[in-house]
């Protein structure tokens, strides 16, 4: 079984460019959840998919940021424009969905965004 | 590569207790951090403590990074506490990796 995958795995923009992480969980996952690392600061959760919709975006820093996941297999984070403190780490997880009780998540390798 | 263990796995207590969560690593790490997770599966950061003591109302961690391990305490334990709490650690020259351990499941008995 593939694990979770993100593509690029680093990526090296000018400040006001755009760009766009993907993440394709593991198949079968209706969850999907985003977290980043700012350049030395802790992980921070972003948002959580279950499947296509959106169950949680409360930790997106701001509207330069948009997440989606069309038909509930990958997802996209945008983005929009790029600002200098948005360099770090980016890393999706997924897990199965379950009723009660949650299921055990996989993390992805992450993608690396430096913005210059 | 880096291992992280985490005990107990399970942790049982009335409303009240105080607790103690414990993560082992087996090598030199750049951070440390606890989560809590939520219902909802959403991983919370608690504390980013690559060494010393950190608090936060009724938690608090301590990581000594010489002996590579960290604690984290819950004091007057409430039935809100329960769930899984992770440790994930940040190995040396790797910020774009997290190791996690296997987590703690603890249950708040009111």
């Amino acid at each position: 079984e593939a694990g979770v995958t993100q593509f690029p795995s680093h990526s090296v923009i000018e400040k006001g460019q755009t760009v766009t992480l993907r993440c394709d969980p593991i198949s079968g996952h209706d969850n999907l959840y985003w977290y980043r690392r700012v350049m030395g600061k802790e992980i921070k959760f972003l948002l959580h998919f279950v499947k296509e919709s959106k169950q949680d975006e409360s930790g997106m820093p701001n509207n330069r940021f948009l997440a989606e996941r069309t038909g509930g297999t990958y997802s996209t984070l945008k983005v929009q424009p790029a600002e200098l403190e948005d360099s770090g780490v980016y890393f999706c997880a997924s897990s199965r969905y379950r009723t009660s009780g949650v299921d055990e998540q996989y993390f992805g390798p992450g993608t690396r965004l430096t913005v210059t | 590569g880096i291992q992280v263990e985490q005990s107990p796995p399970d942790l049982i207590l009335q409303e009240g207790a105080n607790s103690t969560l414990r993560c082992n690593f087996s090598d030199s790490v750049n951070n440390l951090q606890w989560f809590h997770q939520n219902p909802w599966g959403q991983l919370i950061n608690l504390f980013y403590i690559p060494s010393g003591t950190k608090q936060n109302g009724r938690l608090s961690a301590t990581t000594v990074a010489t002996e590579r391990y960290s604690l984290l305490y819950i004091s007057s334990s409430q039935t809100t506490d329960s769930g899984v709490y992770f440790c994930a650690v940040e190995p040396l020259n790797r910020d774009d990796k997290i190791i996690f351990g296997k987590g703690t499941r603890l249950h708040i008995l009111p």
